[in-house]
C-alpha cells in the first residue's frame, strides 16, 4: 500500500534541540502539504510544496521552522531550537495536483513532544 | 477564517441519523470532509465543489450551499465504525485547493 508515509510516529526532544519530520507522498503525487494539529483543534495549514519549490509557506512561523521537498527523497519539516509550544501532531498530506477536485491524502502524523 | 462546525459533539445509538454543519463567513469554492479517529490520520470522505451538488459515500452524503456558504454532512443509519471526529476543510473562492482551512471538528460517538 503506497499511502503517505510519515516518520517518526513519535518524537521526543528537549528544549533547544532540533526536530526533523519526514514525509514521503503517495506514489505519483508531487504536491505536499504540512499541517499542525493541537489537541481538540482542527488542522492548521503550514506550508505547501512541490518538488524543489516552496509554493506557500504563509502558515509557517518565520523563525525556527523550515520545509523542503528535494528532487530525490522525502519532504522534511525542520524545527530548530524547539520550545514547549511546538508540542503537537504534525500531519503531512499529498495530492497529484492542486486542483479543487483532488483530495489531499494524509499520513498518520508525527507526534512531537518537547520536554 | 476558520469555518464553524456544529454541533461540537453528538452521541448516537447505532442506526440513528446525524447532521453535521459547516459554515463559513467567506465565499467558498469547495468543501472537503474528513473523518479522524483518535491517534490516526484524517481519512478523506468527499469533496463538494461550487454548484450546490450533493454527493454520497455509502450511507454518508453531503450538500453544499454556496450562497449561504454552508455545507452539511448527513450520516444515516449510523454504524459503530462512524465514530470519530469529522472535519470540514474549506477552500476560498478562486480555486486551488492547497490552502484548506479546517474547522475545529465534530466529535461523533456511536454506541451499540
Amino acid at each position: 500500500n503506497a499511502g503517505v508515509m510519515q516518520n517518526p510516529r513519535h518524537l521526543v526532544r528537549r528544549r533547544g534541540q532540533e526536530a526533523r519530520l519526514r514525509c514521503s507522498p503517495m506514489k505519483g503525487h508531487s504536491h505536499v502539504y504540512w499541517y499542525r494539529q493541537l489537541p481538540e483543534e482542527g488542522l492548521k495549514f503550514m506550508v505547501y510544496l512541490q518538488k524543489e519549490n516552496i509554493i506557500d509557506e504563509s502558515g509557517m512561523p518565520k523563525e525556527r521552522f523550515s520545509a523542503e521537498f528535494p528532487k530525490e527523497g522525502p519532504s522534511i519539516l525542520r524545527i530548530q531550537q524547539v520550545v514547549r509550544g511546538d508540542s503537537a501532531a504534525y500531519f503531512c498530506a499529498s495530492s497529484p495536483d492542486s486542483l479543487s477536485n483532488q483530495p489531499q491524502h494524509f499520513g498518520d502524523g508525527t507526534r512531537l513532544s518537547i520536554l | 477564517q476558520q469555518p464553524v462546525q456544529s454541533p461540537q459533539a453528538v452521541i448516537l445509538r447505532e442506526g440513528e441519523d446525524a447532521v453535521i454543519n459547516c459554515s463559513s463567513s467567506k465565499a467558498l469554492y469547495s468543501v472537503h470532509w474528513y473523518r479522524q479517529k483518535h491517534g490516526e490520520a484524517p481519512v478523506f470522505l468527499m469533496i463538494l465543489l461550487k454548484g450546490g451538488e450533493q454527493k454520497g459515500h455509502e450511507k454518508i452524503s453531503a450538500s453544499f450551499n454556496e450562497k449561504k456558504q454552508q455545507s452539511s454532512l448527513y450520516l444515516t443509519a449510523s454504524q459503530l465504525s462512524y465514530s470519530g471526529t469529522y472535519f470540514c476543510g474549506t477552500e476560498g473562492s478562486g480555486g486551488s485547493n492547497y490552502k484548506l482551512t479546517f474547522g475545529k471538528g465534530t466529535l461523533l460517538t456511536v454506541n451499540p
